[in-house]
Parts: structure tokens; sequence; C-alpha cells
């Protein structure tokens, strides 16, 4: 599996933008980058996915670097109910097993 | 509501006694799977299922653990001996098998295991 890397936590004032980086250095041709998000007391929720071209959804944007090594979630209003654990991984398909990380925890202040 | 739903959602047992856990996931959803997470770790996959067939597990499913999936709709989860070290969140997740690229899993809110 490839790893990952993820800050242990982030912060953001509410309506502001929040950038949450990922490091996977050693992702295959094949995979698809994934992030998906935990809010308190609740399962994991998908959030967005990428190949190789950047993604928006109406969640938030994916930013993938050209070399696939690196991939950027974009939150383009933080608001208070996007305080959550959010987690990037690699994997080649989202119907298989996934492999989570510690994720990055984002606090959001009003 | 036609999420995934997980039953009970809190359990609390003593040590050496034996658990069991549901999960119904959405309706046609072909895959299930079971992910185990403790505090402050990302969720950690146990096992999953095609239809009724189990098609993989992970090396955290002891043997204590036990998973079915009779009739291809919802799962069990056993826990036999519980120790200490089973206390965590059990996730139940499932998703449908499409011919194009299936990218989401769907989560339940998660079972709540305190072995005392």
């Amino acid at each position: 599996d490839a790893k990952t890397t993820q800050p242990n936590s982030m912060e953001s004032n509410e309506e502001e933008p929040v950038h949450l980086p990922c490091n996977h250095s050693t992702i295959s041709g094949t995979d698809y980058i994934h992030w998906y998000r935990q809010l308190p007391s609740q399962g994991p929720e998908y959030v967005i996915h990428g190949l190789t071209s950047n993604v928006n959804n109406r969640m938030a944007s994916l930013a993938i670097a050209e070399d696939r090594k690196s991939s950027t979630l974009i939150l383009h209003r933080a608001t208070l109910r996007d305080a959550a654990v959010y987690y990037c991984f690699p994997t080649l398909s989202g119907n298989t097993p996934l492999v989570f990380g510690k994720g990055t925890r984002l606090s959001v202040i009003a | 509501d036609t999420g995934v739903s997980q039953d009970p959602r809190h359990k609390i047992t003593k040590r050496g006694q034996n658990v069991t856990f549901r999960c119904d996931p959405i309706s046609e959803h072909n895959r299930l799977y079971w992910y185990r997470q403790t505090l402050g770790q990302g969720p950690e996959f146990l096992t999953y299922f095609q239809n009724e067939a189990q098609l993989e597990k992970s090396r955290l499913l002891s043997d204590r653990f036990s998973a079915e999936r009779p009739k291809g709709s919802f799962s069990t989860l056993e826990i036999q001996r519980t120790e200490q070290g089973d206390s965590a969140m059990y996730l139940c997740a499932s998703s449908p098998v499409r011919q194009a690229y299936s990218y989401e899993q769907y989560f339940g809110p998660g079972t709540r295991l305190t072995v005392t």
C-alpha cells in the first residue's frame, strides 16, 4: 500500500479557505487519490477523488500535483460543520478495502 | 433513512463474553466491509464480502472474530471471548459494484464496544 503523509492537525477561521495537504510519493500509476472525512461521532464519509486532473464537487476541490506525488483538498469556505478528521489515500478502486492513515484533524474557529 | 445502519450503537461487555454486531447495508449494495477504529487512529480494515462470499480477511481478524453475510444482505460480526484490546468502534460500510469505476463506500455510524 502506498504510504501517505498528512499533518496531524490544522486550524482555520470560519468562512476562510482551507488547504489540506497530502503526500503520497509512492503512489502507483493506476491509483486514484481519495479523500474521506469523519465528523465527530460518525463514520467516515466520501469527499472527493481524482486521478490526474483537478476535480471539483459540491463539497470540495481536489488539486493534484503534476507528478501525482501530492494532492491538496481545498474547502473554499470553511464552516463549523467542516470540523472533522480528513483522510487521504491512494487506492486502485474505491470498491476494495480502504487503507486509512491517521488523517488531519481540522478545527474551525468561529 | 436508506443509509447503512448498525446495531447496537453501544455495547459494554465483560472480558470473556461473546458479542455480536449487526450491519444492514444500503439496499442492493453488493459489497459490505467491516473496519475497526481505535481512539486517535483511522479505521482499519477487517474483512469484506461480495454478496454472501467473504472475499478477504485482514490479519487483524483473529480466530476469535467471525463475520457472516448469509443471504447477501445484512451481516454480523461476532467476537468470542472478548478481551480489553477489542474495545474499539466497529464500522460497517457498503458499496455497489458497477462496471464503471466505483469510488465510494458508505459508512454506518458504528458500534462502540467497551470491554471491562
